[in-house]
């Protein structure tokens, strides 16, 4: 098995910009998707293939990769943007796991 | 549009046995893989397993091997979860979601069901 690991958690104050960090050997080789969870509702995708963005997502959302890590951007931090964010991505033989989550607070 | 719907939420005692639901509209159900996801209370997200329900090729989380069995019946439209013996840790709230697609570059979830909670006390 494998594992992606993330910062527990990251402040912002509202505007200004979020990054979260997903490390991994297996992003050296494979995507990483970012999803959105608020509280009490189900995980929504926000970025995949690394840095594409599914439609309906807001522009300020964006995904980087280098080697193996993967970091997720949110650019002018809305208090809407709050929520935990889970990175996902899968081995060659198609098991996949999910990042530990990182809860964003807006200050 | 694409819906995922679960079934209610359930409360059984340890050692039961349950199956939870999800009933996809909106697209053509067989032809896209259908996973389970666990989070436990104030935890993260865990990977299941996914099926195919087209021909029900199934592959598990080798954590969940075993532990849970993944099925569906595309004649419904509905992708269900079971477990034979439950314990009081497999409670959970269990989600269903379907990958966005059969590429290597499509293995991740696109759309999600409202999630079905578990509770295993006796």
């Amino acid at each position: 098995s494998y594992e992606l690991t993330q910062p527990p958690s990251v402040s912002v104050s509202p505007g200004q910009t979020a990054r979260i960090t997903c490390s991994g050997d297996v992003l050296s080789k494979q995507y990483a998707i970012w999803y959105q969870q608020r509280p009490g509702q189900a995980p929504v995708s926000v970025i995949f293939k690394d840095s594409e963005r599914p439609s309906g997502i807001p522009e300020r959302f964006s995904g980087s990769s280098s080697g193996t890590t993967v970091t997720l951007t949110i650019s002018g931090v809305q208090a809407e943007d709050e929520a935990d964010y889970y990175c996902q991505s899968a081995d060659s033989r198609g098991t996949w796991v999910f990042g530990g989550g990182t809860k964003v607070t807006v200050l | 549009e694409v819906q995922l719907v679960q079934s209610g939420s359930e409360v059984q005692k340890p050692g039961e046995s349950v199956k939870i639901s999800c009933k996809g509209s909106g697209y053509s159900f067989s032809n896209y893989w259908i996973g389970w996801v666990r989070q436990m209370p104030g935890k993260g997200l865990e990977w299941m397993g996914v099926i195919y329900p087209d021909d029900s090729d199934t592959r598990y989380n080798p954590s969940f091997q075993g532990q849970v069995t993944i099925s569906a019946d595309k004649s419904i439209s509905t992708a269900y979860l079971q477990w034979t013996s439950l314990k009081a840790s497999d409670t959970a709230m269990y989600y269903c979601a379907r990958r966005a697609g059969t590429t290597p570059g499509l293995r991740f979830f696109d759309n999600w069901g409202q999630g079905t909670p578990v509770t295993v006390s006796s």
